[in-house]
């Protein structure tokens, strides 16, 4: 049973373009989070969604990010116009049906440099 | 700010000594509690959990207290190896909300 994937899992972008991340849920499961970890810090909430949905989206700002996940494919992070002080690793974490949040299945991230 | 914390954000130990990590958290509403163990470039792994209805949880040589007269949290690791050198974590919420991630605690262990 595959765990949750991410890809790529490194990514350097220079300022200005645009960088998209991909996460592919464990089997079964239908919620999706993601993550981003700055070196040495513990990992903040960006976003949760469900497919088709965005359920909470507090944690993402609110210029350049935007995520997805439709009904069929991955759920995809996108960041616009990077800069660099969007360098850090970014983690997808799913979990099954039922409660938010709970035990969540992270992924390997994507970490992403941006020059 | 984080409603997770932890008291000590590095530890050393001698391997074959128990590990004990602290985390301290201020959200009373919630009710569900995770332990996570990061190695360097992984992503989080889930190591222990616990709900609020219970004070204390077992694994294999991990156990997680939970006292919330103090909203305190602890991680303890028995007989501490070289493969427990890590990142953990912890993390909490409640049941309309998603994890609230502490700052972590680096454990080296030393052989």
């Amino acid at each position: 049973n595959a765990g949750v994937m991410q890809n790529p899992r490194h990514l350097v972008r220079r300022r200005g373009q645009e960088a998209r991340l991909r996460c592919s849920p464990m089997k079964g499961h239908s919620h999706v989070y993601w993550y981003r970890q700055l070196p040495e810090e513990g990992l903040k909430f960006m976003v949760y969604l469900q497919k088709e949905n965005i359920i909470d989206e507090s944690g993402m700002p609110k210029e350049r990010f935007s995520a997805e996940f439709p009904k069929e494919g991955p759920s995809i992070l996108r960041i616009q116009q990077v800069v660099r002080g969007d360098s850090a690793a970014y983690f997808c974490a799913s979990s099954p049906p039922g409660r938010v949040g709970g035990e969540q299945y992270f992924g390997p991230g994507t970490r992403l440099t941006v020059t | 700010g984080e409603s997770v914390g932890l008291h000590l954000p590095t530890l050393s130990v001698q391997e074959g000594d128990n590990s004990i990590i602290n985390c301290a958290y201020s959200n009373s509403a919630s009710d569900y509690f995770i332990w996570y163990k990061q190695e360097s470039g992984k992503g989080p792994q889930f190591i222990i959990d616990i709900r609020s209805n219970m004070d204390k949880r077992q694994g294999q040589r991990v156990t997680v207290l939970l006292n919330k007269t103090v909203k305190h949290l602890s991680l303890q690791i028995a007989a501490t190896q070289p493969g427990d050198s890590a990142v953990y974590f912890c993390a909490e919420n409640n049941r309309n909300t998603p994890l609230v991630f502490g700052k972590g605690t680096r454990l080296s262990v030393i052989a």
